[in-house]
C-alpha cells in the first residue's frame, strides 16, 4: 500500500494561474516532506522541502503547504510558467531509520 | 563534468544477458543509492550505500546486485533478468544517508529487456 500518493496523474494550468499540487501520506512518523520536479530524459532535481514543525515554507513563485492533522501537503506555484511543465514528485521521511518515499507524480502542464 | 553521470543511458538487453549499469557523481557526497521508475508507478528505492557500505537492500532480486568501490562510484551488475525489469533505473546521491532527504539524482538508464 502506497504510503505517499498524489491522486491527480496529470494537471493542466494556464499562463500565469496558479498551479496546486496535492500530495497526501499516510504514515504518522514522516516528519519532513519534499517535492522534486523531473522533466523528460532528466533526472529529478529538488525543489523544495518543509519539516513538520512548520506548516508553510516559500521560494520564490513556490510555496508549500503542510497539514498534519489532513497529513496532507500540497505546492503551489504562482505564477505558473510553461517552463513549469513537468512531472512533480512528492516525497516524505522520518526520522533515522526511515528510507525517502516517494508519491507517484503529478504531470502539469503549464499552457502559453 | 558535474553532478551525477549515468551510463549507458539506454540499454537493451536479452533475458540471458549479463550487463552492468555505471553511476558517477562528483559531489563529494558520502551516500549513493539505486531506484527503479516503472511505468505508472512511485520511484522505488533498490539499495541504499552510505559511506561504501549497503545500508539498505529494499528486497530487490538477486538478479540485480550493487557494487559500490568507492563513494564516487555505483554499480548494478544484471543477469537473467525478466521483461517486468524493464524499466528507467535512477542513481542518485546526497550528503549523507538520511539526513534531509535531499538527493541529487543523474538522468537515468532506460533498460529494455526482451
Amino acid at each position: 500500500d502506497q504510503q505517499v500518493k498524489q491522486n491527480s496523474p496529470s494537471l493542466s494550468v494556464q499562463e500565469g494561474r496558479i498551479s496546486i499540487l496535492n500530495c497526501d501520506y499516510t504514515n504518522s512518523m514522516f516528519d519532513y516532506f519534499l517535492w522534486y520536479k523531473k522533466y523528460p530524459a532528466e533526472g529529478p532535481t529538488f525543489l523544495i522541502s518543509i519539516s513538520s514543525i512548520k506548516d508553510k515554507n516559500e521560494d520564490g513563485r513556490f510555496t508549500v503547504f503542510l497539514n498534519k492533522s489532513a497529513k496532507h501537503l500540497s505546492l503551489h506555484i504562482v505564477p505558473s510558467q510553461p517552463g513549469d511543465s513537468a512531472v512533480y514528485f512528492c516525497a516524505a521521511m522520518g526520522s533515522a531509520g526511515n528510507m525517502l518515499t516517494f508519491g507517484g507524480g503529478t504531470r502539469l502542464m503549464v499552457k502559453p | 563534468e558535474t553532478g551525477v553521470t549515468q551510463t549507458p543511458r539506454h540499454l537493451v538487453m536479452g533475458m540471458t544477458n549479463k550487463k552492468s549499469l555505471k553511476c558517477e557523481q562528483h559531489l563529494g557526497h558520502n551516500a549513493m543509492y539505486w531506484y527503479k521508475q516503472s511505468a505508472k508507478k512511485p520511484l522505488e528505492l533498490m539499495f541504499v550505500y552510505n559511506f561504501k557500505e549497503q545500508t539498505e537492500n529494499n528486497s530487490v532480486p538477486s538478479r540485480f546486485s550493487p557494487e559500490c568501490p568507492n563513494s564516487s562510484h555505483l554499480f548494478l551488475h544484471l543477469h537473467t533478468l525478466q521483461p517486468e525489469d524493464s524499466a528507467l533505473y535512477l542513481c542518485a546521491s546526497s550528503q549523507e544517508w538520511q539526513i534531509t532527504g535531499e538527493l541529487f539524482f543523474g538522468e537515468g538508464s532506460r533498460l529494455t529487456v526482451l
